[in-house]
């Protein structure tokens, strides 16, 4: 089992550019969630999906868009990147229980 | 889902048991208690979980209050690599969502 990947691990963007970041899971994990972590701070709930077709917002939704059409996988899209967005990205994903598992996150710098 | 209030940081001596509290005062009946610690801003990883009872794995042991109002994550015999942001956090079952506070930063010194 590879986990919880997550691609790419480092990127920047400039003002205004638009990207995805892919997360994909390979443990059948229903919930999956993302996350920003600003330095120093803990993380910070994006938008969380609960099944293939159902995502909800979470703490900081603003600026991102998330689509869920198969389990394994739970793209992030950027809209119009701002250095406001410059942060570490994390992916997860979890069971039931809320054992949530992690990836190894994306580093993204806005110029 | 209730507030925690961890202490910023601490150290541990290598060898030693590391014993990390945590404040929960306005856990509610069906909220559980999670622990999770991060190393060096590598993805967090979870290290154990419970309701009212102890609880113990093999990465740790929870302590929980018998009014649930606070616990204590106890690492029986800390490493170096322990060393590492360690996180409590509360939530329900019926809320997908985690409050995340800054955590307390652990350091094992050798």
């Amino acid at each position: 089992n590879a986990g919880v990947t997550q691609t790419p691990k480092f990127q920047v963007l400039k003002t205004g550019q638009s990207m995805t970041l892919q997360c994909a899971q390979d443990m059948n994990h229903e919930y999956m969630s993302w996350y920003r972590q600003d330095p120093g701070m803990g993380l910070r709930l994006i938008h969380y999906s609960v099944g293939a077709g159902i995502t909800d917002q979470g703490e900081v939704p603003n600026g991102y868009n998330v689509s869920r059409s198969t389990t394994e996988d739970f793209p992030l899209r950027l809209l119009s990147a701002a250095p406001s967005q410059t942060s570490v990205y994390f992916c997860a994903s979890w069971t039931v229980n809320n054992e949530q598992f992690f990836g190894p996150g994306t580093r993204l710098t806005v110029l | 889902d209730a507030k925690t209030t961890q202490p910023p940081s601490m150290d541990c001596a290598e060898g030693r048991a590391a014993n990390l509290p945590c404040n929960h005062s306005t856990i509610s009946g069906n909220e559980y208690v999670y622990w999770y610690r991060q190393i060096h801003s590598q993805g967090p990883q979870y290290i154990i979980h419970g309701l009212k009872n102890n609880e113990t794995n093999e990465m740790a042991s929870l302590i929980i209050t018998e009014d649930r109002k606070s616990s204590t994550l106890i690492l029986p015999h800390a490493t170096l690599r322990d060393t590492a942001v360690y996180y409590c956090i509360v939530r329900g079952d019926s809320n997908y969502q985690l409050i995340w506070g800054a955590g307390t930063k652990l350091i094992i010194k050798p």
